[in-house]
């Protein structure tokens, strides 16, 4: 089945404590994007890869990094969680970035107390 | 940089009514999708429609890219419709899907 998988779906950390969000997709997307979910402001873009070893910034990309080793994974690590980034993450996938259908993962619920 | 308006923000409805949801967006676009956020808060993806019309089951959506606005039919509407339907745009630096507040459904029985 063609999916965007997210791990963990839900997790609950303390400050500071780094951690990654790892995504993973089986559809042999050139395209892979992070985005967060708040009350208020809506569905704001984190980073985005064109194409492996490809990255670069999004709207809001302040406390977080991304790698791009291969295409299948866009892994989203976050160096020293902050109460501000309690918030629900969305990994996305397209065939490329240039106007093809995105694929969303299931999301990841984050609370950092 | 482009917006993108939904209407309207909220709709109660009851089990087997039509609905209608507006999407209008101020600028030219090369892709549109219609997204259903249900709620456990997975985005499940409707349709993607940069132009054009398309309908799946109960669904259906139209794009009149010229006009900038989509329309999206909900026919026959259950419970499991509840949930915030968003329309999202693409903004071509970066792929970034450009989304609109939302319109939230609440169908009851």
């Amino acid at each position: 089945e063609a999916q965007v998988t997210q791990n963990p779906r839900y997790l609950i950390t303390v400050t500071g404590k780094k951690l990654t969000v790892t995504c993973s997709q089986n559809m042999n997307h050139e395209y892979m994007s992070w985005y967060r979910q708040d009350p208020g402001l809506g569905l704001r873009q984190i980073y985005y890869s064109m194409n492996v070893e490809v990255t670069d910034k999004g709207d809001v990309p302040e406390g977080y990094k991304v790698s791009r080793k291969e295409k299948r994974n866009f892994p989203l690590i976050l160096e020293s969680p902050s109460p501000n980034q309690t918030s629900l993450y969305f990994c996305a996938s397209s065939l490329w970035g240039g106007g093809y259908e995105q694929y969303f993962g299931p999301g990841t619920r984050l609370t950092v107390t | 940089g482009i917006q993108v308006e939904q209407s309207p923000p909220d709709l109660i409805l009851q089990e087997g009514a039509n609905s209608t949801l507006r999407c209008n967006f101020s600028d030219s676009v090369n892709n549109l999708q219609w997204f259903h956020q249900n709620p456990w808060g997975q985005l499940i993806n409707l349709f993607y429609i940069p132009s054009g019309t398309k309908q799946n089951g109960r669904l259906s959506a139209t794009t009149v890219a010229t006009e900038r606005y989509s329309l999206l039919y909900i026919s026959s509407s259950q419970t499991t419709d509840s949930g915030v339907y968003f329309c999202a745009v693409l903004h071509e630096q970066g792929g970034k899907l450009i989304f609109g507040q939302g319109t939230e459904l609440s169908v009851k029985p």
